[in-house]
């Protein structure tokens, strides 16, 4: 299994482009998110999703946007971004929603606004 | 709404020695916590999870403990290697809609 796969893995956008981080995971895993972490400030859950067709906000979710056609892909857009988006993004899965099972994490993107 | 605090940005030891990392949260006892373990440019990786009615939980060199009187996680590492140095994060269910929440994590340099 890959399990959790990220990319890019690198990306330098300008204030106002836009663009998809994607994600996927073949663990057949119904519980998927997005986190961003930045010094200091831990992981932070920017959207989550219990099953396809099922997405939700987490503590961060502004300027972001998701959804979830399959099980198995989940991808991030930033529809307009900013620089203070710079950040590294953080796919994860797990096989449990509420999350008291191990959750699997992606490589991560990282990500330059300038 | 919960909140985590991994008390030490930083832990410096000696190789052979037991590390000891803390993870403190502020209101409501969680159902459990779980610890990761993460290195630099990679995700984090899930290392043990910890049930409220679990007083102690071990995995070969690891041993985790929840106390929910004093609402604290130690997180302990014995026989420390120099292969063991990375940042540690504590996390528990504590989101609005249960899901997780991290500390901001401990760096621990294990010196040969």
């Amino acid at each position: 299994n890959a399990g959790v796969t990220q990319t890019p893995k690198f990306q330098v956008l300008k204030t106002g482009q836009s663009m998809t981080l994607q994600c996927a995971q073949d663990m057949n895993h119904e519980y998927m998110s997005w986190y961003r972490q930045d010094p200091g400030m831990g992981l932070r859950l920017i959207h989550y999703s219990v099953g396809a067709g099922i997405t939700d906000q987490g503590e961060v979710p502004n300027g972001y946007n998701v959804s979830r056609s399959t099980t198995e892909d989940f991808p991030l857009r930033l529809l307009s971004a900013a620089p203070s988006q710079t950040s590294v993004y953080f796919c994860a899965s797990s096989y449990e929603f509420r999350n008291s099972g191990e959750q699997f994490f992606g490589p991560g993107t990282r990500l330059t606004v300038l | 709404s919960q909140k985590i605090e991994q008390n030490s940005e930083a832990l410096n030891i000696q190789e052979g020695k037991t590390a000891t990392l803390t993870c403190n949260y502020t209101n409501y006892s969680p159902a459990y916590l779980q610890w990761y373990r993460q290195d630099p440019g990679r995700g984090p990786v899930f290392l043990l999870l910890i049930r409220e009615n679990e007083k102690e939980k071990r995995k070969e060199r690891l041993k985790v403990t929840f106390d929910t009187t004093l609402k604290q996680s130690l997180f302990h590492i014995t026989a420390s290697q120099p292969a063991d140095s990375a940042t540690y994060l504590c996390a528990l269910e504590g989101g609005s809609q249960g899901n997780l929440i991290f500390g901001k994590g401990t760096k621990l340099s294990v010196k040969p």
